[in-house]
């Protein structure tokens, strides 16, 4: 059964702080990984990663993979209480598995103090 | 273009009651997924509808199904509710070609339906 294991569960900072969120995953096949950020119901989504060793950046965020060792991280700098969240991770399956079934973590959650 | 819409946003229900809730793809996507999201947890995969018809399907039972229209909207009925139903239940659209490939497109999630089962 594929796996994701999110750490730490909860976090809090400081605006200006930079946070580094964990994710490490056990898939059968393996095709992506994504990163959502969850504040009030709807999860929005923020990178897909498929590929090892190459940063997807987006302002403030960063993120990065390493299917060698089966991890990625997310990283938040210079935070702002505009990031306080839950940061979901999940990975995707590969083709010819349901397109839309996503393995979630449990969420880590992101306070971010003024 | 407008997003995933879903209703009701909140409901109780009592045990043993029958829920539908209903969700409406973003615009352009044809693929629906559903995901149970219990307090302090990530979202747990339910089922995906394409094509009007269940394409996968997690570790839920029998009394969790649902259905998708021409349109591509779609319902999630749970039948014989229990209190552990008790969740915010995720509806996530995206589109999947012809080929059946998903390409690189990713989920879209709407608000969610809050359920609460006394």
């Amino acid at each position: 059964e594929d796996k994701v294991v999110q750490s730490p569960l909860s976090l809090v900072v400081h605006e200006g702080d930079t946070v580094t969120l964990n994710c490490s995953y056990e898939v059968t096949n393996f095709r992506s990984l994504l990163w959502y950020k969850q504040e009030k119901k709807a999860p929005t989504f923020l990178f897909m990663l498929t590929s090892s060793g190459i940063e997807k950046k987006s302002g403030r965020l960063s993120s990065i993979l390493d299917k060698k060792e089966l991890f990625s991280i997310l990283n938040i700098t210079a935070t702002q209480t505009g990031d306080s969240a839950v940061y979901l991770c999940a990975v995707r399956p590969a083709p010819g598995t349901s397109y839309g079934k996503l393995t979630f973590g449990q969420g880590t959650i992101l306070t971010v103090h003024p | 273009e407008t997003g995933v819409t879903q209703s009701p946003t909140h409901l109780i229900k009592t045990r043993g009651q029958q829920v539908t809730l209903r969700c409406s793809s973003q615009s352009g996507h044809n693929t629906v997924s559903w995901y149970q999201q219990a307090l302090g947890q990530g979202p747990q995969f339910i089922f995906q509808y394409y094509r009007e018809e269940e394409n996968g399907r997690g570790n839920f039972p029998p009394r969790f199904s649902g259905l998708q229209f021409p349109n591509y909207s779609s319902e999630l009925n749970v039948n014989a509710l229990e209190l552990d139903d008790s969740a915010l239940y995720l509806c996530a659209s995206s589109l999947v070609s012809s080929g059946g490939s998903s390409g690189a497109n990713v989920l879209t999630f709407g608000a969610g339906s809050r359920l609460t089962v006394l």
